[in-house]
């Protein structure tokens, strides 16, 4: 069964500490993993993706990589509005369809 | 672009009314797809539709039923609302391989 795990399930950082999320997977064929941001409220909104092992992005802050087994998405220097829920999703097989992981809830304060 | 629009944003049912959410995008996507975002279960498949006139099941599809009349349009429904349905739920469409592109959700309470 395609599953998808992320941690921590939360994770607090003062402004500039710099770390990582993790979103480990087991699915038949990948075709790409998605990261999206969650603001509270709100709908996910997109952020990268990662279609084969050793593929990195960037955005600002951002860095998300990917292996055969998980991606990592790190987070250098965050400040204060990059406080939000991450979460990570696997597309596999012939279908369009997004599994979700349960997402890391990102505290960033002062 | 308004992008993906929900309505309603909130709604409260009394168990066993019947409810339809309505989910419109300006993106001429082809798919579209209801999801159920409940606290550590993270977002769980409902319905989705690969284009106009077709629909197909997904993960927690009991209790609800879509319909996709229009390409721009997709509606979920609830026939008999149930306490288990109270939830928030995001409509999302795409591109064929591509990311999703959320509405910003109906936060629904069925008491």
């Amino acid at each position: 069964e395609d599953q998808v795990t992320q941690s921590p399930e939360a994770l607090r950082l003062q402004e500039g500490e710099s770390s990582s999320l993790n979103c480990s997977y087991t699915v038949s064929g990948l075709r790409g993993l998605f990261w999206y941001r969650q603001d509270p409220g709100k709908g996910p909104e997109f952020l990268f993706t990662l279609y084969s092992a050793g593929e990195e992005k960037e955005k600002e802050r951002l860095k998300a990589t990917l292996t055969k087994k998980e991606s990592f998405l790190h987070i250098t220097a965050p400040k204060p509005e990059d406080s939000a829920t991450y979460l990570c999703a696997v597309q596999a097989g012939n279908t369009d369809k997004l599994i979700f992981g349960t997402g890391t809830r990102l505290q960033v304060f002062p | 672009n308004a992008g993906v629009t929900q309505t309603p944003k909130f709604r409260v049912l009394k168990t066993g009314q019947s409810m339809t959410l309505l989910c419109a995008q300006d993106m001429n996507h082809e798919y579209m797809y209801w999801y159920r975002q409940d606290p550590g279960m993270g977002l769980r498949l409902i319905h989705y539709s690969v284009g106009e006139g077709t629909t197909a099941k997904g993960e927690v599809p009991d209790g609800y039923n879509v319909s996709r009349l229009k390409k721009q349009n997709f509606l979920l429904g609830l026939e008999s609302a149930a306490p288990s349905q109270t939830s928030v739920y995001f409509c999302a469409s795409s591109v064929s391989g591509y990311g999703y592109t959320f509405g910003s959700g109906t936060r629904l309470t069925v008491v």
